[in-house]
């Protein structure tokens, strides 16, 4: 099973973006706790959501989690040009497995 | 405060080993499941390996067969004993907590299979 982020996306400054996680085969449920990271060249990932929905101790109240129709939503407002970073989301598929999507290249200009 | 610090990556040939260790603090090591992630030169994130708190353990099949993930909680220590190394093992292996996801990350260790 592969899981699906757009591999690159742009917002201007101030602006909403919303990032979507997917699954090549079916749809993404709250049982597969979608979490949230956002990762800057040469540092650790950082955890935004977890459990779908969660915020992360410490993270802006501009980023939150959903489900969106079936995929897994994460939705960036009044975005900062220090929002540039690469996000990905993984999934738990069940029997322990977690599955890590591709990456999403977020530009702010 | 939350702290995990990895250690033990290194350079190694192809077919080697490396034992990796992660040492926690700031928080009741455990309660929590554990996790190794890693993320090869240019590459995203990929998941190797879990360990529960009541020690169920999992595998990415990238490296069923030939890493070993375990924990001492009198040392609250996460360990990731890598044996069999190829080229594609290159990567950072990050040690990371998780609740529902993985919540709080180390910092890395870089591992390189070279000959």
């Amino acid at each position: 099973t592969v899981v699906t982020q757009e591999p690159s996306f742009s917002v201007s400054p101030g602006g909403t973006v919303t990032l979507t996680c997917g699954l090549s085969s079916g749809s993404v449920s709250t049982t597969n706790y979608p979490t949230w990271y956002h990762q800057t060249p040469g540092q650790a990932p950082r955890t935004l959501i977890y459990s779908t929905s969660a915020r992360s101790s410490g993270v802006p109240d501009r980023f939150s989690g959903s489900i969106l129709g079936n995929k897994a939503a994460l939705t960036i407002t009044g975005a900062q040009a220090d929002d540039e970073s690469d996000y990905y989301c993984a999934l738990h598929m069940g029997s322990g497995i977690w599955v890590f999507g591709g990456g999403t290249k977020l530009t702010v200009l | 405060e939350v702290q995990l610090v990895e250690s033990g990556g290194g350079l190694v040939k192809p077919g080697g080993s490396l034992r990796l260790s992660c040492a926690a603090s700031g928080f009741t090591f455990s309660s929590y499941n554990m996790n190794w992630v890693r993320q090869a030169p240019g590459k995203g994130l990929e998941w190797v390996s879990s360990i529960t708190n009541d020690n169920y353990i999992y595998y990415a099949d990238s490296v069923k067969g030939r890493f070993t993930i375990s924990r001492d909680n009198t040392k609250n220590s996460l360990y990731l004993q890598m044996n069999s190394l190829r080229a594609e093992d290159t990567a950072v292996y990050y040690c990371a907590r998780s609740e529902g996801g993985f919540t709080f990350w180390g910092q890395g260790t870089p591992v390189t299979v070279s000959s």
